[in-house]
This record gives C-alpha cells, sequence and structure tokens, in this order.
C-alpha cells in the first residue's frame, strides 16, 4: 500500500464549484504540505502544517483553504474553483525527526476547471 | 522571485552517456539540497541530496556535486539508462530555524525534461 495517498486522482469541475482534494499519510510523519504543478513553473507551495494545530500558508494559497483533520489527514479545498486552478495537485509528507526536509510524495491529483 | 531556477527544460542523452543537470539558487540561507525524478502521472520520488557541509555526495549512479560560491549544484547520472528519463527538479531548503521564511520547506526549480534514446 501507497504510504501517501490522493483522493480523487483525476477530477474535472466547472466555475464556481467547491472542490475538496484529500491526502492520507501512514508514515507517521508530523509536517504535510500540499503544492501545485503547472508546466514550465515547477512544484509551488499553497499550505503547509508542521503539526495538527499547525497551518502556514505557501507562496499560492489565494483561492485556497486547507484542513488538517488528524496527524495523518490533511485537506484542500477550492472554495469556488476558477479555470486558471486546472493544475496537477500534489500532498507530501516529512518527518522533523530526521532534523531533514526530505519529502514523500502522494500520486497527485490532476484537476481541470472548466 | 524565482529562487531556485533549472535554466534547461530539455536535455537529450545517449544511453551509456553522462547526463549533466544543473540547477542554481539565489538564496544564501538554503543549506540542504535535493534532487526529485518525476514519471508521468507518478508524483515526485526523492533521489538524492546534499548538505551545505559537503561538496559531493554519490549514490550508485548519481552524483550531486555543489559550489556553494556559485549557488550551483548539478546531478550527474552515469550511464544513463533509458529508465532514467523523466523530469527531474531540484529543491533547496533552509534546514536551520535561522533559515527565516525558507525554513522547513522546499523551494522547487521547474524541472528539466531529460531522455535517454537506446
Amino acid at each position: 500500500d501507497a504510504d501517501v495517498t490522493q483522493t480523487p486522482r483525476n477530477r474535472i469541475t466547472k466555475t464556481g464549484k467547491r472542490i475538496m482534494l484529500e491526502c492520507s499519510q501512514t508514515k507517521g510523519h508530523d509536517r504535510m504540505y500540499w503544492y501545485r504543478q503547472d508546466p514550465g513553473l515547477g512544484l509551488r507551495l499553497i499550505y503547509y502544517s508542521f503539526d495538527v494545530k499547525d497551518i502556514n500558508k505557501g507562496e499560492i494559497s489565494d483561492g485556497y483553504s486547507v484542513s488538517r483533520q488528524a496527524q495523518a489527514k490533511f485537506s484542500l479545498s477550492l472554495e469556488s474553483a476558477i479555470p486558471n486552478q486546472t493544475a496537477l495537485y500534489f500532498c507530501a509528507t516529512s518527518d522533523t525527526g530526521r532534523g531533514i526536509d526530505t519529502q514523500y510524495f502522494g500520486p497527485g491529483t490532476r484537476l481541470t476547471v472548466l | 522571485d524565482q529562487q531556485v531556477k533549472q535554466n534547461s527544460p530539455s536535455l537529450s542523452v545517449q544511453e551509456g552517456r553522462i547526463s549533466i543537470l544543473n540547477c542554481d539558487y539565489t538564496n544564501s540561507m538554503f543549506d540542504y539540497f535535493l534532487w526529485y525524478k518525476k514519471y508521468p502521472a507518478e508524483g515526485p520520488t526523492f533521489l538524492i541530496s546534499i548538505s551545505s557541509i559537503k561538496d559531493k555526495n554519490e549514490d550508485g549512479r548519481f552524483t550531486v556535486f555543489l559550489n556553494k560560491s556559485a549557488k550551483h549544484l548539478s546531478l550527474h547520472i552515469v550511464p544513463s539508462q533509458p529508465g532514467d528519463s523523466a523530469v527531474y527538479f531540484c529543491a533547496a531548503s533552509a534546514s536551520q530555524s535561522g533559515g527565516g521564511t525558507s525554513y522547513g520547506k522546499l523551494t522547487f526549480g521547474q524541472g528539466t525534461i531529460l531522455t535517454v534514446h537506446p
């Protein structure tokens, strides 16, 4: 079984709809992250959480919100989806215990906003 | 402000030859660097990393070199294999608490598409 899972894997929605992407991990890591990938722009950080009670904005948080329901679960919401939020979305985790920031990624969610 | 840059969008090499992927950074607080590989329809997977206290780290066919004075790192793959064809991302982190807004986060480059021809 995969250590970091994301649901759904693919989603097509319409402008203005509310969308939730979910991430679960079995690695026991404290830290979780949401990124989006766009062609030519690499991965950009949307939100991150260092523990259940800690939520921080990344470089492109506008139009997104997150919820850390438990150590193992971190969900990303688009309150009112718009076409330029069409992208690949990745969840990642890392372990503070190692003192380094190697992150482990889920398989991604391909989101299309029409 | 792109703090981590991969200026080559793509690289094509022959099987058995060396692949060299380059990455430049601007933030002097970065002290830990990583390379990730990404296949289509999959998430990025960790490949190799290097701390700023080193200038080289080797793992099998993969070697990462760090030139702190030039704020430059490179990934060497020798020998290259067709299965190495993927997108490669470099990333940087300020692992120490003095890293300001970069602490505990990874900043990624734009990626380089590597194609290894048989």
